[in-house]
């Protein structure tokens, strides 16, 4: 597996403000990735999915952007709130294999 | 539709020893996975079952195994524990087919190894 460190990278901001969220991925031949929400105590929580295909794609105040290019994906998240204070991790796979590969994590904290 | 479900939420258990752990997927789906999440290696795919069938096997020892029922609920086993086994460990299902196939995570299982 992967190996990552103790520290996650962590980004904070200020409540109405928005976050971005960047990851890079490995696998040049990945074809689906997706980002989850990750709050303490739970398990990751399905946020939005990208096709490779395509190369934007919006949600309910999240936005998904993918650069196969530099092999480059982030989460913009529009009025960020308290509630969104968890770790927020991308995953990369091929269709048809569900062994999805994650990233580090980035930990997200909103200040009120 | 309810979610993903797992059994035990905790579990502290001594090394050497051996563990179950279940999961229950949501309702339709046929693939189940687990991962292992840990502050120093973070989530890291162990094995996905879909129709009773190992389909796809991370990097983990034999020690870990798992296997899968008719009605698509699944088992982890995890034997002779090390303290590294300690670990959230997490089941995620999905239908496991179509393009693309989403999987959904359960709450986890918290085992400490002592």
């Amino acid at each position: 597996g992967e190996s990552v460190g103790l520290h996650l990278p962590t980004l904070s901001v200020q409540e109405g403000d928005n976050s971005i969220i960047n990851c890079a991925y490995s696998n040049s031949a990945s074809d689906y990735f997706i980002w989850y929400k990750q709050e303490s105590g739970k398990g990751p929580q399905f946020i939005i999915d990208i096709r490779s295909n395509m190369d934007k794609r919006q949600g309910q105040r999240v936005t998904v952007l993918l650069n196969k290019t530099v092999k480059h994906l982030s989460l913009q998240i529009a009025a960020t709130q308290p509630g969104d204070s968890a770790v927020y991790f991308c995953a990369e796979n091929k269709y048809n294999n569900n062994d999805m590969r994650f990233g580090a994590g980035t930990r997200l904290t909103v200040k009120p | 539709k309810a979610g993903v479900t797992q059994t035990p939420r905790y579990l502290i258990k001594t090394r050497g020893q051996q563990v179950t752990l279940s999961c229950s997927p949501i309702s339709g789906h046929r693939s189940v996975s687990w991962y292992q999440q840990t502050p120093g290696q973070g989530l890291q795919f162990l094995f996905e079952y879909f129709s009773e069938t190992q389909r796809n096997k991370g990097n983990f020892p034999g020690r870990f195994s798992g296997r899968q029922f008719s009605n698509s609920r699944s088992e982890m086993n995890v034997s002779t524990l090390e303290l590294g086994d300690s670990a959230l460990y997490l089941c995620a299902s999905s239908l496991g087919r179509g393009l693309p196939d989403t999987q959904y995570f359960g709450p986890g299982t918290r085992l400490t190894v002592l």
